[in-house]
C-alpha cells in the first residue's frame, strides 16, 4: 500500500523567509503525489499535484514541489513566506483501489509564520 | 459556483446518542466521499459513492455508522450510537468521474463532532 510520512509536525518561519515542508513517500510503483492546505474552519484545498510529468511542480500561491525518485521525497517549498500561508499542510499519495483513486494523507505539518 | 456544503458545522452530543451529518456536493460531481479527520491527523476515507452506489465502504465501521446517497446527489452520514472515540471532524468531498486520470477532490469545511 502507498503511504506518506511528513517529517515535521510543526514548522515555524519568519515572514519573508523560505519555507520547506518535508515529505517522503512509499510506493511500489510510480505514484501520484499532492499537497493540500487546510486553513482554519475552511475546506482542504489542492496546492499542487505530481502525476508523472515534470518533476518540478508549480502550484498556487507561489508554492512548488520537486519529485525526487532517488530520495522518495516530495518536499514543498516557497521562496518567501507570507502571513496568509499559516495553515496545516498535508502531503498526499494516490492509491488505486477498485479502479478508482484513493487519497492517502500524511499526518500533516502545521506552518506558523512569525511577523 | 458554490462549493461542497456541509451541515451542521459543529455538533456536541452525549455518548450513546445518534447524530447525522449532511453533505451537498458540487453540482455535476458524481463521486462523493466521506472522510474522518482525528485531531492532529490527516483525513481517512470512510466511504466513496459513485452516483447512488457505495463502491468503497471498507473503512466504514458498519456496526454503528451508516451512510446513504439517495438520488445520487446529497448524502447523509449517521452514527448510532455515538462513542467518545467518534469525536473528530467529518469531511465530505466530491469530484467528477476520473477512473483513468486524476480528478481533483473538492472538500467541504467539515462537521466538528464532540462526544461527551
Amino acid at each position: 500500500a502507498q503511504s506518506v510520512t511528513q517529517l515535521d509536525s510543526h514548522v515555524s518561519v519568519s515572514e519573508g523567509t523560505p519555507v520547506l515542508l518535508r515529505c517522503n513517500y512509499s510506493s511500489s510503483y510510480s505514484p501520484s503525489l499532492f499537497w493540500y492546505v487546510q486553513h482554519p474552519n475552511k475546506g482542504l484545498q489542492l496546492l499542487l499535484k505530481y502525476t508523472s510529468a515534470a518533476t518540478l511542480v508549480k502550484g498556487i500561491n507561489g508554492f512548488e514541489a520537486e519529485f525526487k525518485k532517488s530520495e522518495t521525497s516530495f518536499h514543498l517549498t516557497k521562496p518567501s513566506a507570507h502571513m496568509s500561508d499559516a495553515a496545516e499542510y498535508f502531503c498526499v499519495v494516490s492509491d488505486r483501489i477498485q479502479g478508482a483513486q484513493k487519497l492517502v494523507f500524511g499526518q500533516g505539518t502545521r506552518l506558523t509564520i512569525n511577523p | 459556483e458554490a462549493g461542497v456544503v456541509q451541515s451542521p458545522r459543529y455538533k456536541i452530543i452525549e455518548k450513546k446518542q445518534p447524530v447525522a451529518f449532511w453533505c451537498n456536493p458540487i453540482s455535476g460531481h458524481n463521486t462523493l466521499y466521506w472522510y474522518r479527520q482525528n485531531l492532529g491527523q490527516g483525513p481517512e476515507l470512510l466511504i466513496r459513492y459513485e452516483n447512488e452506489e457505495a463502491v468503497d465502504d471498507s473503512q466504514l465501521p458498519k456496526d454503528r455508522f451508516s451512510a446513504e446517497r439517495l438520488k445520487g446527489v446529497d448524502s447523509t452520514l449517521k452514527i448510532q450510537p455515538a462513542e467518545l472515540g467518534d469525536s473528530a471532524v467529518y469531511l465530505c468531498a466530491s469530484s467528477l468521474p476520473g477512473s483513468g486520470s486524476f480528478s481533483e477532490q473538492f472538500f467541504g469545511p467539515g462537521t466538528r463532532l464532540t462526544v461527551l
